[in-house]
């Protein structure tokens, strides 16, 4: 079970705007920077958004991070079908079990 | 351009053993962390392990402790995975990744930047 709590799922309509929150607590998100990645289906994992709101080259600015405290959110504007996909927030989590931990996972869905 | 390829993966059964391997290319494998992570049939990610770059830092889901072990040759760039007293559970496609760590402004960083195809791991009787 993840410490990281998202949604199952939002949806929204071509060129609308979504967003995806990542809840967790003072050892994990509180802590340290958040990542998220992007899993097509059928594909691998990629990184999307690294140090809270960082982009790696190639990952274009309608994708967007954030963090406040305890919590994450990534941002997705001017929605694509090509965004549908599970998304994964994830951090460190330095506890007793001195972890990596990956968020449950939201599904987007473009209407 | 940066390759990451796993392998070794099949069915086994329970009690079995497994050793994965990630073969990578494009970068200079021994100044990079790298990990494993899987992912059971419809599930989300888990992280199994990480190990740094010279291999002398180690750390493990306390789901696999103690019957999986990461290791690496850098002389090979080649990343491992010794996957023992296999369980039904660990049926998954295995992940590796390269992986970026560091200390910033006082808070831990960690990312897994670069991702290979996985390979699929069958625990069955």
């Amino acid at each position: 079970q993840s410490v990281l709590t998202q949604p199952p799922s939002v949806s929204a309509a071509p060129g609308q705007k979504v967003t995806i929150s990542c809840s967790g607590s003072s050892s994990n998100i509180g802590n340290d920077y958040v990542s998220w990645y992007q899993q097509l289906p059928g594909t691998a994992p990629k990184l999307l958004i690294y140090d809270n709101n960082k982009r790696p080259s190639g990952i274009p600015d309608r994708f967007s991070g954030s963090k406040s405290g305890t919590s994450a959110t990534l941002g997705i504007t001017g929605l694509q079908t090509g965004d549908e996909a599970d998304y994964y927030c994830g951090t460190w989590d330095s506890s007793l079990s001195a972890v990596y931990v990956f968020g449950t996972g939201t599904k987007v869905t473009v209407l | 351009q940066v390759h990451l390829v796993e392998s070794g993966g099949g069915l086994v059964k329970p009690g079995g053993s497994l050793r994965l391997s990630c073969a990578v290319s494009g970068f200079t494998f021994s100044d990079y962390y790298m990990s494993w992570i899987r992912q059971a049939p419809g599930k989300g990610l888990e992280w199994v392990s990480y190990i740094s770059s010279g291999g002398s830092s180690i750390y493990s889901a306390d789901s696999v402790k103690g019957r999986f072990t990461i290791f690496r040759d850098n002389a090979k760039n080649s990343l491992y995975l010794q996957m023992n007293s296999l369980r039904a559970e660990d049926t998954a496609v295995y992940y590796c990744a390269r992986t970026v760590q560091g200390i910033l402004l006082g808070y831990y960083y960690y990312y897994m930047d670069v991702w290979g195809k996985g390979t699929t791991v069958t625990v069955s009787s």
